[in-house]
């Protein structure tokens, strides 16, 4: 596809279950970012893919998070024992590439998923 | 942590209209990205600033970035109900992640 993709675009699931959210990238790009957005908030950052590594986990809130990019392409955030905070919309981006002036470029944004935990 | 705060909250313009966003920032930057995002949909990137430019634009757009006052603006000309939307300043400092403020809401009125 032209763009990024997620999925699913809605996920409702109750307190304590386990989730998965997926991303599909820009095909050829390199780098893949995660992020949450509460209602009323901007983005955060949850967690910097490049290529198949982590290159930054920081924005992870706790180890009920997890992702993962095995192959360089696709991407799935896993969610372990839901919480009722952990409701929110998760956005997926990527961008061409990471080099010495990777701080110049711009990230291309899926259309998020939103997530609900009862 | 959110670094960027936009000013207004909210705001309400009629067709026609120029609208103006402002986001102040705390911590030195490399450049400082606008985007876009309509309700329940992923972010549209508008615009890149670097922190030696003072000026940019793009079609109706207009950014300025003053990095003395930690401070950008966003000017939308002859604004469109189109253009009703969230707007987001987001920065960044060397390869760090992007840090988003909390939007402007931009409700345009035909």
């Amino acid at each position: 596809g032209a763009g990024v993709s997620q999925t699913p675009s809605n996920k409702v699931t109750e307190k304590g279950k386990y989730v998965e959210l997926r991303c599909d990238p820009i095909s050829g790009h390199t780098a893949l970012y995660w992020y949450r957005q509460s209602l009323g908030q901007g983005p955060e950052f949850l967690i910097y893919f490049q290529g198949t590594g982590a290159a930054d986990d920081s924005g992870l809130p706790n180890d009920r998070f997890f992702a993962v990019r095995p192959e360089g392409s696709v991407s799935t955030l896993k969610i372990q024992r839901t919480e009722r905070g952990d409701s929110a919309v998760y956005l997926c981006a990527s961008s061409p590439r990471t080099s010495g002036r990777s701080y110049q470029e711009t990230q291309y944004f899926g259309p998020g998923t939103r997530l609900l935990v009862l | 942590s959110q670094q960027g705060e936009e000013d207004p909250q909210a705001l309400s313009i009629q067709e026609g209209e120029n609208a103006t966003m402002n986001c102040s920032y705390k911590t030195s930057i490399n450049n400082l990205q606008w985007y876009r995002q309509n309700s329940g949909r992923g972010l549209v990137h508008l615009i890149l600033i670097r922190s030696n430019e003072r000026e940019k634009h793009s079609g109706r757009l207009r950014v300025t970035l003053d990095t003395s006052k930690k401070s950008s603006s966003l000017l939308i000309t002859a604004s469109r109900a189109a253009d009703t939307a969230s707007y987001f300043c987001a920065t960044r400092n060397g390869n760090t992640p992007l840090v988003f403020g909390k939007g402007t809401r931009l409700s345009v009125i035909a």
